[in-house]
């Protein structure tokens, strides 16, 4: 059974750098083609893909957010963690953590039930 | 940047059949996903592929591709399919896009 779950600050101070972790169940980040991927929903708005990483450690960012992320992975402890610097109330979102399982198609299968995020002072 | 394209709402009656499009100028060269999302949990899955429907989701969920817009069908909608649904895409380099997100009304 493949579970995600997220954890994290449920509230940040503007200009605080964010840390979120997934913890994952039910398969492993060093499988060919397993790829983990932060994504965000701000209140009654879109989703909005953050960043990915990749079995092999290949990591992938939004283009429009990438200079204030960071992926990274910890396959013995089947966690995946998301850096996010010089947080704004914008940045108020759900944050979750999705699979991929795909060498080609870039999708997501499982998800984890959402962390929301508040920044403010 | 590369965008989705879906109308806010759609809204149908009861054993109706419900359209839900995305345009997109990369969707004849890359396959489309469809998530629905109710209040609360998080988005599923519904369809992959442009077509392809997973396993658990319910025969009356299609999707269909045509040039740049792809499209999620609802057949014979029931109550239980009043939800927002997002399609989902991604570019040649595998940055991953989500259309607008199309609010699903069942009258």
């Amino acid at each position: 059974q493949v579970t995600l779950k997220e954890s994290g600050p449920a509230l940040v101070k503007p200009t605080q750098t964010l840390t979120l972790t997934c913890t994952f169940s039910g398969f492993s980040l060093s499988t060919s083609g397993m790829r983990a991927n932060w994504i965000r929903q701000p209140p009654g708005k879109a989703l909005e893909w953050l960043a990915r990483i990749d079995w092999d450690d290949d990591k992938f960012y939004s283009t429009s957010l990438k200079t204030r992320l960071t992926i990274s992975k910890d396959t013995s402890k089947n966690q995946v963690v998301l850096t996010m610097t010089n947080m704004d109330p914008v940045d108020t979102a759900t944050y979750y953590c999705a699979r991929t399982y795909s060498n080609s198609w870039y999708y997501f299968d499982y998800w984890g039930q959402g962390t929301l995020v508040t920044v403010s002072s | 940047s590369y965008e989705l394209t879906q109308p806010p709402s759609v809204s149908v009656s009861p054993g109706q059949t419900a359209r839900i499009t995305c345009s997109g100028h990369a969707l004849p060269k890359q396959y489309a996903y469809w998530y629905q999302q109710k209040p609360g949990p998080a988005p599923v899955l519904v369809i992959y592929k442009d077509s392809e429907r997973p396993s658990g989701i319910p025969e009356r969920f299609s999707g269909s591709s045509s040039g740049t817009t792809v499209t999620l069908t609802i057949s014979g909608v029931q109550a239980e399919d009043e939800a927002d649904y997002y399609c989902q895409s991604a570019d040649s380099s595998g940055q991953v896009v989500f259309g607008g997100g199309t609010k699903l009304t069942v009258l």
